[in-house]
């Protein structure tokens, strides 16, 4: 199996603009995880996604953060109007069906978000 | 309220010495899980082990080591005879008995290896 990818990798932006990331799951993964990471911290959870169904949201998901995973299969997280505080490393990850608890999730390489 | 304390932020080691980074983690639920990933320079989270509160054998896989004890709350993680490509951050991570519920992730534990 090919891992989690994520694109793009890097990404520099001016306050105030939108920004879109896509996370593609190992395939046959029906769970999807999306965090941020801020320098010298641990993942923060943001959202997570059964098939496509979004079924949790982290209150750290503001209403200017939207999720979408239209066909279960890809994922997108959207920022509107960039704050300097949104400069993260987004992470996505996905873990395979069958155990309901206490899944390993697979994580990909992440989008590095830098908002001047 | 779940959490989880890695207290040792920064652990510098030279090659072929053993190295034991601690966790700690806070829980009410009798069931739970808890992890370690490895996150090296170029930034991808590796998945490296996972253990369910019931099961508290220690688990050794070539050169790591975990020591799991529930009366302490605590998961460690050894890495014996150290190697300079060990060097990374380290993340311990619980996760609760729910179904998709989120990894809680500690601060970290950054290790470097000097040759």
């Amino acid at each position: 199996d090919t891992g989690v990818s994520q694109n793009p990798r890097h990404k520099i932006t001016k306050r105030g603009q939108n920004v879109t990331f896509r996370c593609d799951p190992i395939s046959e993964h029906n769970r999807l995880y999306w965090y941020r990471q801020t320098l010298g911290q641990g993942p923060e959870f943001l959202t997570y996604f059964q098939n496509e169904a979004q079924l949790e949201k982290s209150r750290l998901l503001s209403d200017r953060f939207s999720a979408e995973r239209p066909k279960g299969s890809f994922s997108t997280l959207e920022i509107q109007r960039t704050e300097q505080g949104d400069s993260a490393m987004y992470l996505c990850a996905s873990s395979p069906p069958g155990l309901t608890v206490g899944d390993t999730q697979y994580f990909g390489p992440g989008t590095r978000l830098t908002v001047l | 309220a779940q959490k989880v304390t890695q207290a040792q932020t920064e652990i510098s080691v030279v090659e072929k010495e053993d190295v034991t980074l601690d966790c700690v983690y806070e829980t009410r639920d009798t069931t739970y899980y808890l992890f370690w990933y490895k996150q090296p320079p170029s930034g991808e989270l590796v998945f490296l082990i996972r253990r369910n509160s019931f099961d508290e054998q220690n688990e050794i896989s070539g050169r790591y080591s975990w020591n799991f004890q529930k009366s302490t709350s605590s998961f460690n993680f050894t890495i014996t005879a150290s190697q300079v490509v060990d060097s990374a951050v380290y993340f311990c991570a619980l996760s609760e008995d729910q179904a998709g519920t989120a990894l809680i992730f500690g601060k970290g534990t950054t290790l470097s290896v000097s040759s």
